[in-house]
């Protein structure tokens, strides 16, 4: 079983709709947790990090339950240029082991006009 | 803004072959870090290193090396090379290890064993 799992998708929506990526980590020592976006042929780019008390930036809110050990990342009002694959990332934290970082397999997003 | 500069983009080798990826990661970033990521796979970590010593070790088989020189500049370096080695090879710098979770990626090396 992979550490990290992801809705496989791939997810096919209109412009405007609300999106939702889920993902659940087996590592109870997982500390830190983050959505990274990568687009195709692309490196890795943050898209933001997930805080235990959930957090929005813009059209993009991230929520973490530690107790189910899950992340989902919800993408409201999507645009052409949100088709993207989005990666759900945990870290666990201690001293320099905190820069590996686990990928999950990645949740294709499509947005058609 | 300076970005993670990896060299070269695209390499082609035969098996048993070796291969050398370099890495220069952002003006003052002291953490670099290495991925595989195999064609329709999530990164992979390899390793990483600050301040020039090794701090992480993931799934980089034996056959690889790496180590991060006196500018921060990292190599990876490659023997053998199986033909499973095909894959695109990031690196990611930090400031301090870890980087809070924020990792800058290079644009990857594409490697090809024939």
């Amino acid at each position: 079983r992979k550490e990290v799992e992801q809705d496989p998708g791939p997810f096919n929506v209109p412009e405007g709709a609300t999106v939702a990526f889920n993902c659940t980590y087996s590592n109870s020592a997982s500390q830190s947790f983050f959505w990274y976006r990568q687009d195709c042929r692309k490196e890795p780019k943050l898209l933001m990090s997930v805080y235990s008390s959930g957090n929005e930036d813009g059209r993009f809110t991230a929520q973490l339950n530690r107790a189910s050990q899950y992340i989902s990342l919800l993408i409201r009002d999507s645009k052409l240029s949100d088709s993207a694959t989005y990666l759900c990332v945990v870290s666990n934290a201690g001293g320099t082991s905190y820069g590996k970082l686990t990928f999950g397999q990645g949740t294709i997003l499509t947005v058609h006009p | 803004a300076a970005g993670v500069i990896q060299s070269p983009r695209h390499l082609i080798k035969e098996k048993r072959e070796t291969a050398t990826l370099k890495c220069y990661p952002i003006p003052r970033h002291d953490t670099v870090y290495w991925y595989q990521q195999g064609p329709g796979q999530d990164p992979q970590f390899l390793i990483s290193f600050y301040e020039k010593m090794q701090s992480d070790k993931g799934s980089i088989p034996d056959r690889f090396s790496a180590q991060q020189f006196s500018d921060y500049h990292s190599e990876l370096n490659m023997s053998s090379l199986e033909l499973g080695d095909s894959a695109l090879y990031f690196c990611a710098s930090s400031l301090g290890p870890g980087g809070h979770g924020e990792l800058f990626f290079g644009e990857g090396s594409r490697l090809t064993v024939l």
